[in-house]
């Protein structure tokens, strides 16, 4: 079956401080890959997301490659502030098709100090 | 604001009592997902429907159900609450062709007391 493995959380940063969140997968053919975000007391809000091997998604100063080789999303930016601090979903749906569910991975909490 | 509206935002009652989860999806979008996310669990996919009808299953109770109506809003009605139903229910919807992304709304916390 399809499935999304997320590092274990919570992740503490100081401000500016590089960040990385590793997701890997498992899925029947290639699918499409998000990292949402989760604020506190709010929903859940697409971040990025790539469509095929070697895409990069982009926003907001985060960034994640398919690596088809590897299997993996993993969730990087360069220098995180204290408003970034959120619960990061990794999550995989197979293409194609409008009826595909997301199957997301645990979460990572992020806290960022200042 | 993603446009995917859900009422209500928080909603507290005993075991054993019945409660409907309302979704509005973003306008134009046919396909809407319930998901459940509770602190053991994570997220959850519940159900799907598109249009109207029901198109995929997951991990949903027996004592769950949901429906889209003609207008695409959709309801998720929970029966013979206990404890361990208390959680924050999201709805999302998507335009449901092709590859598209889905929009998540606030959620609705349940608390079962």
């Amino acid at each position: 079956g399809n499935s999304v493995t997320q590092m274990e959380g919570p992740v503490t940063l100081s401000e500016e401080a590089f960040l990385t969140i590793n997701c890997t997968y498992t899925a029947t053919g290639y699918p499409s890959l998000f990292w949402y975000v989760q604020y506190p007391g709010e929903g859940l809000q697409l971040l990025l997301k790539a469509t095929k091997a070697d895409d990069k998604g982009s926003n907001k100063g985060f960034e994640a490659t398919y690596r088809k080789e590897t299997t993996s999303f993993h969730l990087e930016k360069g220098s995180v502030q204290v408003s970034d601090s959120a619960v990061y979903f990794c999550a995989l749906r197979r293409k194609n098709t409008g009826f595909q569910k997301l199957v997301f991975g645990t979460g990572t909490r992020l806290l960022v100090s200042p | 604001d993603s446009g995917v509206t859900q009422t209500p935002k928080h909603l507290i009652t005993a075991t054993g009592q019945r409660v409907t989860l309302r979704c509005s999806p973003r306008s134009g979008d046919l396909s809407v997902y319930w998901y459940q996310q509770s602190l053991d669990q994570g997220l959850q996919f519940l159900i799907q429907y598109y249009n109207g009808e029901e198109r995929a299953k997951g991990n949903i109770l027996e004592r769950f159900s949901a429906q889209q109506f003609p207008d695409l809003h959709s309801e998720l009605n929970l029966s013979s609450l206990e404890l361990g139903d208390s959680a924050l229910y999201f709805c999302a919807s998507s335009s449901g062709t092709g590859d598209t992304e889905a929009f998540f709304g606030q959620g609705t916390r349940l608390t079962v007391v």
